[in-house]
């Protein structure tokens, strides 16, 4: 497709559970990043990877969460034993270069009860 | 921490009315861009401003960066029902680029 893909759309899990995010990017944009949206707040950051590698992983809010892009394209974000505060819609997106401009995914709404 | 303070937070007019969304800061931003971002949408760029003092404009919407490059507005000339959304500034700074800070957004609501 052509722009910035997130599967799935929404995902509701029971406390407790691990749950996989999925970012399929622009095809050929090396930045990929992932963030996390609550009701009414801006984007918050959580990692930057350029390529394989994760250049900037400082807004992970801890280790239950981990995100992976083996290939340099897909990106997957992992969350481990999921809390209810994990509840949010998680974005994705992707820009040709690092500080070039970046184009959002749909994003997916995770619900945790 | 660098915040990027955004105001009003809510905002509910009539059609054809005027409106200003401020985006403000203590930090120097070398860049600073601003999003639409429509419910179950991820955020769409709307321009990107680098220069201090520069004004960009697109279509009823015109884009001012503040002179220091710490604060930037968003006016819309007679909203359209079509300008409802969420409205985002986001900051890049010299030293870290490549992450964006954001504002916390404003949600705008202009009714028929």
């Amino acid at each position: 497709g052509a722009g910035v893909s997130q599967t799935p759309s929404n995902k509701v899990t029971e406390k407790g559970k691990y749950v996989e995010l999925r970012c399929d990017p622009i095809s050929g944009h090396t930045a990929l990043y992932w963030y996390r949206q609550s009701l009414g707040q801006g984007p918050e950051f959580l990692i930057y990877f350029q390529g394989t590698g994760a250049a900037d992983d400082s807004g992970l809010p801890n280790d239950r969460f981990f995100a992976v892009r083996p290939e340099g394209s897909v990106s997957t974000l992992k969350i481990q034993r999921t809390e209810r505060g994990d509840s949010a819609v998680y974005l994705c997106a992707s820009s040709p270069q690092a500080n070039t401009e970046a184009f959002f995914g749909q994003g997916t709404r995770l619900t945790v009860v | 921490t660098q915040l990027l303070e955004q105001s009003p937070q809510f905002l509910s007019i009539q059609e054809g009315e005027n409106l200003t969304v401020y985006c403000n800061s203590s930090s120097v931003f070398s860049s600073l861009q601003w999003y639409r971002q429509e419910p179950g949408e991820g955020p769409v760029l709307l321009v990107t401003v680098v220069t201090g003092g520069e004004v960009k404009k697109l279509k009823r919407l015109t884009f001012q960066f503040g002179d220091a490059r710490k604060d930037s507005s968003l006016h819309i000339t007679a909203a359209q029902p079509g300008d409802t959304g969420l409205y985002l500034c986001a900051g890049r700074n010299a030293g870290n680029n490549r992450k964006l800070i954001w504002g916390l957004g404003t949600s705008l609501a202009v009714n028929p």
